[in-house]
């Protein structure tokens, strides 16, 4: 089963509008991290973001934000005023519970072309 | 450099051949991880590392796929007996600890494979 889904396979955005990035996930632990991570063309991943089953808040970090809602199991990555260099793959990633060992799960992905 | 590093950063080989795939991780990191990213199956999990043992190795996808970590540094990742279907980027990633404590992974950028 698909434990990290992102429905949207690309978006298209105007430079300096937001834009919002799709995740749902599937798990059955209390304790997880939710994480999105950014990769260019050039190949690198890039971490964004990080949000924590049990934290409250939704994390924010500059231009992003992670609208986390729990009891619907989505983990949405929000880019504020989009840039030209936003332009790549975003992948959102789940680290489940306890003794995982830390390893992510990572959806498959959603390609943004910011439109200037 | 203070990243994760990984060599080469592309390897062509033919079709039964061995490959030895290495990364260098951040000093000091304890935790190192093995992904794969592939066209058909996005990015997979393939071992992890705390220290010099390896807790979990499911994702290693067939007994081909073998992975040591020595001096809780360095790491290879070796494919034995190539397939087509093991062209993929090979990822690598360490954080400062493992398990189930919240650290960023920090990714190298990658190792291009392709077996002909």
């Amino acid at each position: 089963a698909q434990k990290i889904t992102q429905t949207q396979p690309g978006m298209f955005v105007q430079e300096k509008e937001a834009v919002t990035l799709d995740c749902t996930y599937d798990t059955s632990d209390q304790s997880y991290g939710l994480f999105w991570y950014k990769q260019p063309s050039s190949g690198e991943m890039i971490f964004l973001i990080y949000q924590g089953s049990y934290d409250e808040q939704n994390a924010t970090e500059g231009r992003y934000s992670l609208n986390f809602q729990k009891a619907r199991k989505s983990a949405n990555l929000v880019i504020s005023a989009s840039q030209l260099g936003d332009s790549a793959m975003y992948f959102c990633a789940m680290r489940e519970g306890y003794n995982q060992g830390g390893k992510l799960i990572f959806g498959q992905g959603t390609e943004l072309s910011v439109k200037p | 450099g203070a990243g994760v590093s990984q060599s080469p950063s592309n390897k062509v080989t033919e079709k039964g051949k061995d490959v030895e795939l290495r990364c260098d991780p951040i000093s000091g990191h304890t935790a190192l991880y093995w992904y794969r990213q592939s066209l058909g199956q996005g990015l997979e999990f393939l071992i992890y590392f705390q220290g010099n043992s390896a807790p979990d190795k499911s994702g290693l996808p067939s007994d081909r796929f073998s992975a040591e970590r020595t001096g809780g540094s360095v790491s290879t990742l070796t494919i034995q007996r190539t397939q087509q279907e093991d062209s993929a980027v090979y990822l690598c990633a360490s954080s400062l600890l493992g398990g189930d404590s919240y650290n960023e992974q920090f990714f190298g950028p990658g190792t291009r494979l392709t077996v002909l």
